[in-house]
């Protein structure tokens, strides 16, 4: 299968600090990437879209200005968590497919503290 | 939007034993994943399966998409096989709505 990798997969940031956060296709070109959020024992909410050459588009109830998007080549997606609290504190993971409507792979997924 | 409900939420078993999950959907899909996730988070793909019937060693799973469901059948369960198992449809474009999950421990 396809291959998705998400940097880092750990971060511990103070409290008004932003974070940056990779995810690659590395076998493959992407066109759409997709951000999910995971609370403790709960399930992975989809927070936004990303669109390689355009803006993101994002769930409903996402601060499109928390949590910036930026998806620069057909490879590469960030995430940018700026302004950081304690409860931006989570997991966040990427996926990306090599078409329209098949499997999805994801990444490692990247677990941040925010002190 | 669609709904996407698993069961059981918890299920405990011994060593050995047999045990199916279940996914209902609300509406129909253009594809259907079962994921396993390990206890660092990862998300393992089990099957990528919008109908019919698949294997791979000791698990299977069904999809029937007429009937919105899924069924993941786990056989001889072994301790490595606990975690959290998702179910996962895909709607219109490429997004993926995921299930509350299915979170499986297995006693040795």
């Amino acid at each position: 299968g396809a291959v998705v990798s998400q940097h880092p997969s750990r971060v511990i940031c103070k409290s008004g600090t932003s974070v940056k956060i990779e995810c690659r296709s590395l076998d493959f070109q992407a066109t759409t990437m997709f951000w999910y959020r995971q609370f403790p024992k709960q399930s992975l909410m989809l927070m936004a879209t990303s669109n390689e050459g355009s803006k993101a588009t994002y769930e409903q109830g996402v601060e499109k200005d928390k949590f910036l998007i930026n998806h620069a080549s057909l490879t590469l997606s960030t995430l940018t968590v700026t302004s950081a609290h304690p409860e931006d504190s989570s997991f966040y993971i990427c996926s990306a497919s090599l078409s329209l409507n098949t499997e999805a792979f994801f990444g490692q997924g990247t677990r941040l503290t925010v002190v | 939007g669609i709904q996407v409900e698993q069961s059981p939420p918890d299920l405990i078993l011994q060593e050995g034993a047999n045990s199916t999950l279940r996914c209902n959907f609300s509406d129909s899909v253009n594809n259907l994943q079962w994921f396993h996730q390990n206890p660092w988070g990862q998300l393992i793909n089990l099957f990528y399966i919008p109908s019919g019937t698949k294997q791979n060693g000791r698990l299977s799973a069904t999809t029937v998409a007429t009937e919105r469901y899924s069924l993941l059948y786990i056989s001889s369960s072994q301790t490595t096989d606990s975690g959290v198992y998702f179910c996962a449809v895909h709607t219109g474009g490429f997004k993926t709505i995921f299930g509350a999950g299915t979170r499986l421990f297995v006693k040795a």
